[in-house]
């Protein structure tokens, strides 16, 4: 167990949706970064927050967007949503200034 | 061409054998090295984590990094089926950034 918490583990939506995946970091953790796992694509990295504040982007779409809250849990939005979008959506986090990023369990997103 | 290349396999390999699985990179920035094991699309799984050339050992795994060749590498000694799964490398410039992954290599071990 890693300590990085992810809900919900599936989603299951249609075209046009949003939807909303929520990450838990592991105690003591500032930074939360988003990857997006896709059979073709490998895992791809989308957005990092740190303590709050937006620290990088990678290949988001304008259609997602992300904040992490006070407590540190943060959020993933993914709107407009189309066949493409369906894949895994992993949550990692670090702190401490080390390197190590630890994943949570993942959210399957299934656009039907 | 892909900042980090790996084969993709299946590498199948029987129980009790030496395993080895590589990456290249073409970003000399990289500075941190990491291996990753996943299991059936499960979260990735921290095995290994290496900053300079040279090797790290942690029990049946040594990681390997060659940094003026751009090459790393992770031994696993006396596979067993447990070690099926997808083993992906990926690098990092430094603390407080993304990880850049390579596409993964997926390894079966036949008891």
């Amino acid at each position: 167990d890693s300590g990085v918490t992810q809900t919900p583990k599936h989603l299951i939506t249609a075209t046009g949706q949003r939807v909303t995946l929520r990450c838990s970091p592991r105690s003591g953790d500032l930074s939360v970064y988003w990857y997006q796992q896709s059979l073709d694509q490998g895992l791809q990295f989308l957005i990092q927050y740190y303590n709050g504040e937006e620290r990088a982007k990678g290949n988001i779409l304008e259609r997602f967007s992300a904040q992490q809250f006070p407590d540190l849990h943060s959020e993933l939005n993914l709107s407009s949503l189309e066949l493409g979008d369906s894949a895994l959506y992993f949550c990692a986090s670090s702190g401490g200034g080390r390197s190590e990023q630890y994943f949570g369990p993942g959210t399957r997103l299934t656009v039907t | 061409q892909k900042e980090v290349e790996q084969d993709p396999g299946p590498l199948s390999v029987p129980e009790g054998a030496i395993v080895s699985l590589n990456c290249t990179y073409s970003n000399s920035a990289f500075q941190y090295f990491m291996w990753y094991r996943q299991y059936s699309r499960k979260g990735p799984e921290l095995l290994m984590y290496t900053y300079s050339s040279g090797n790290k050992e942690d029990g049946r795994f040594t990681a390997q990094v060659d940094k003026s060749s751009k090459y790393i590498s992770l031994f696993i000694r006396d596979s067993q089926p447990s070690d099926s799964a997808t083993y992906l490398c990926a690098m990092i410039y430094g603390a407080g950034n993304m990880l850049t992954f390579g596409g993964g290599t997926r390894l079966m071990v036949k008891p």
